[in-house]
């Protein structure tokens, strides 16, 4: 089956930093989204993309977050200067059009 | 906003025993429910989905029926195995005007299965 790729697994990064995280969706899917989750915690709505365009995005997204897709099969979160609560497991997902989403395995950011 | 509370774990069963996982929701409107699963290691898997009041999701063996009047969503397995260990995640789809939608989750619930 087709599967969303995550890169990289786990991140470290020092508070102030930027770092981007890098998804690569299933290919003929439409719509893309990042989810995080941190420890204990749900599972986090952060943003969702379509048609080259932020469609919706959480209270959590602000001005230090940002989406691209810069070349038609990545697609990559941004989050501009860290801070300590940024860490969690972030996950990519797509889907063609339908309900299911396909998640990709995540990528654990921890912030120092 | 629509909420999705799940049963807290960890959950540690035997090979064989009967497992539930409760989960309860709020949504203002008519979401569909889902359970996904999260083995060590690989990203979430859609488990099995329900679309409107009593109706039963099932696959692998797990099932859960969408209870409109208890808004709840319970996953069951009557016969676990080692390999079911994994997260599972109670979600419930929104619909916000055009193509926006998403899903919103619980927290997860860690299975261990002990042979």
């Amino acid at each position: 089956e087709p599967e969303v790729t995550q890169t990289p697994s786990h991140q470290v990064t020092q508070m102030g930093q930027e770092v981007i995280l890098r998804c690569v969706p299933i290919s003929n899917h439409l719509y893309f989204y990042w989810y995080r989750q941190i420890l204990g915690q749900k599972v986090e709505f952060l943003v969702s993309f379509y048609n080259n365009e932020i469609s919706e995005k959480s209270e959590i997204f602000d001005d230090q977050f940002s989406v691209e897709r810069p070349d038609g099969s990545n697609f990559t979160l941004k989050i501009r200067s860290t801070k300590l609560e940024d860490s969690a497991m972030y996950f990519c997902a797509s889907r063609q059009g339908g309900e299911k989403l396909f998640f990709g395995s995540g990528t654990q950011l921890s912030v120092l | 906003g629509d909420s999705v509370t799940q049963m807290e774990g960890p959950v540690t069963l035997s090979e064989e025993a009967f497992l539930t996982i409760n989960c309860t929701y709020t949504a203002t409107g008519y979401p569909s429910l889902f359970w996904y699963v999260q083995y060590p290691g690989e990203g979430l898997q859609l488990l099995l989905k329900a679309t409107k009041a009593d109706d039963k999701g099932s696959n692998k063996g797990f099932e859960a029926t969408y209870r409109k009047e208890t808004t709840s969503f319970h996953l069951e397995k009557g016969s676990v195995q080692v390999s079911d260990s994994a997260v599972y995640f109670c979600a419930l789809s929104e619909r916000s005007g055009g193509s926006n939608y998403k899903l919103t989750f619980g927290k997860g619930t860690l299975l261990t299965v002990n042979p």
